[in-house]
């Protein structure tokens, strides 16, 4: 049973399009986070959402736009594409904002060409 | 904000002992994390201290001094599968009662024969 999943696995691309990446998970948990991780390895929280409500919003461009549209999914909308947008992104849940654990899916790697 | 140092690299011997470190400097503290992730994986939670001292799991411990804005990873009896990079994180409150963890760049264990 895969507890956080995310679609698609890998995701290539050409500069100036607009992609999307879906994140599931089955855990029961109300809050969810989208994470990037950069070629040097630095992994970067950008957005979380407790029950549909976002309470993270860390300095991302607004080309990056993330839905939930109900607590088990928080998807990441991408428009207008750019080569620094290249990264793994991680997709995450915890049971509640101030639980001690998160769990991660297993990623998505997004090429920018 | 938050400044987070470790290592870049380590190597080790399988069966040895290995120590990360892991120095922050955080606003508003509220727990340290330690991440492993296998390359093209996601990041697993191993360990978590709030209070001062050391927290054992098995072959892993994790230490906690929040004076000195510091912590270390322990790692015994090596074995090849350890090798990976570790991932120091610091929380912080946020308002609005959610969390932020903050990753240091992870640093990358090579467990050698």
């Amino acid at each position: 049973d895969t507890a956080v999943s995310q679609t698609p696995k890998y995701l290539v691309t050409q500069m100036g399009n607009d992609k999307s990446i879906k994140c599931e998970q089955n855990l029961g948990h109300d809050t969810m986070y989208w994470y990037k991780q950069d070629s040097k390895k630095f992994l970067k929280i950008m957005f979380s959402y407790n029950n549909k409500e976002l309470i993270i919003n860390e300095t991302v461009p607004n080309r990056f736009s993330p839905k939930s549209p109900d607590k088990a999914h928080l998807n990441l909308h991408i428009n207008s594409l750019e080569l620094g947008d290249s990264a793994v992104y991680f997709c995450a849940s915890s049971r509640d904002p101030l639980s001690y654990e998160q769990y991660f899916g297993p990623g998505t790697r997004l090429t920018v060409t | 904000g938050q400044n987070i140092d470790q290592p870049t690299e380590m190597t080790a011997t399988e069966g040895a002992i290995v120590q990360i470190n892991c120095t922050y400097q955080t606003s508003g503290f509220n727990g340290l994390f330690w991440y492993q992730q296998h390359a093209g994986e996601a990041p697993t939670f191993l360990s978590y201290n709030v209070l001062d001292g050391l927290e054992e799991k098995g072959r892993f411990s994790s230490f906690l001094s929040r004076s000195k804005g510091y912590s270390y990873l322990l790692l015994k009896e090596l074995q090849m599968k350890d090798s990976a990079s570790y991932l120091c994180a610091v929380r912080d409150l946020i308002t609005g009662g959610g969390n932020k963890l903050t990753f240091g760049t992870g640093t990358q264990l090579k467990v050698e024969l």
